[in-house]
């Protein structure tokens, strides 16, 4: 069973261009979530997917942050006209089912730099 | 308020020796899930150990173990016989209520295990 990939692992940027960064959840499992985190800090919720269906989002997510999970499997996270705050690590996670004891499995993160 | 406070931002232990990381937690629902995770260097968040909030005894997997203190509202990680691999920052994450998916993370303790 592979793990969460995330693609790509690095990205710098010119402050105002768009980027888009792609997740890969352990096949099979029907949960996706993006999380963002900067340098010190613990990872914040930013928006989560089961199935096609997006259920809820932070408000950390604003407009010029988009996420799709078209077909129920992999995901992409959109940044428009990128701004030098959104410099940080934006990591996906998936799971299967829910409830309490739902674990979430992490991927390796993209690195975003937005000089 | 923070829902998870980690207050200790760096701690050292002796290889070999056991060390205990604190979170404690705010959360007014009576059904929630408490998680530690483990981020090394390389960036990728690795599941360590769950405690849900209706288990009557404390987690425990291989050297990690996690004691649960409900009336203190605290979660704390214990490690037994560090190794070095151990260093990584830990972080303590909630969920609460049945109706989200998402965790709420602590801004995490940075451990160094020395030899």
């Amino acid at each position: 069973d592979t793990g969460v990939s995330q693609n790509p692992r690095h990205k710098i940027t010119k402050r105002g261009q768009n980027v888009t960064f792609r997740c890969d959840p352990i096949s099979e499992h029907n949960r996706l979530y993006w999380y963002r985190q900067t340098l010190g800090q613990g990872p914040e919720f930013l928006t989560y997917f089961q199935n096609e269906a997006q259920l809820e989002k932070s408000r950390l997510l604003s407009d010029r942050f988009s996420a799709e999970r078209p077909k129920g499997s992999f995901s992409t996270l959109e940044i428009q006209r990128t701004e030098q705050g959104d410099s940080a690590m934006y990591l996906c996670a998936s799971s299967s089912g829910g409830g309490f004891q739902e674990t979430q499995y992490f991927g390796p993160g993209t690195r975003l730099l937005v000089l | 308020a923070q829902k998870i406070t980690q207050t200790q931002p760096g701690m050292f232990v002796q290889e070999k020796e056991a060390v205990t990381l604190d979170c404690t937690y705010d959360t007014s629902d009576p059904s929630y899930g408490l998680f530690w995770y483990k981020q090394p260097s390389s960036g990728e968040m690795i599941f360590l150990i769950y405690q849900g909030s209706y288990d009557q005894q404390n987690a425990t997997e291989g050297r990690y173990s996690l004691n649960f203190q409900k009336a203190r509202k605290s979660a704390n990680l214990v490690i037994s016989a560090s190794q070095l691999g151990d260093s990584a920052m830990y972080f303590c994450a909630m969920r609460e209520g049945p109706g989200t998916g998402k965790l709420i993370f602590g801004q995490g303790t940075t451990l160094q295990v020395k030899p």
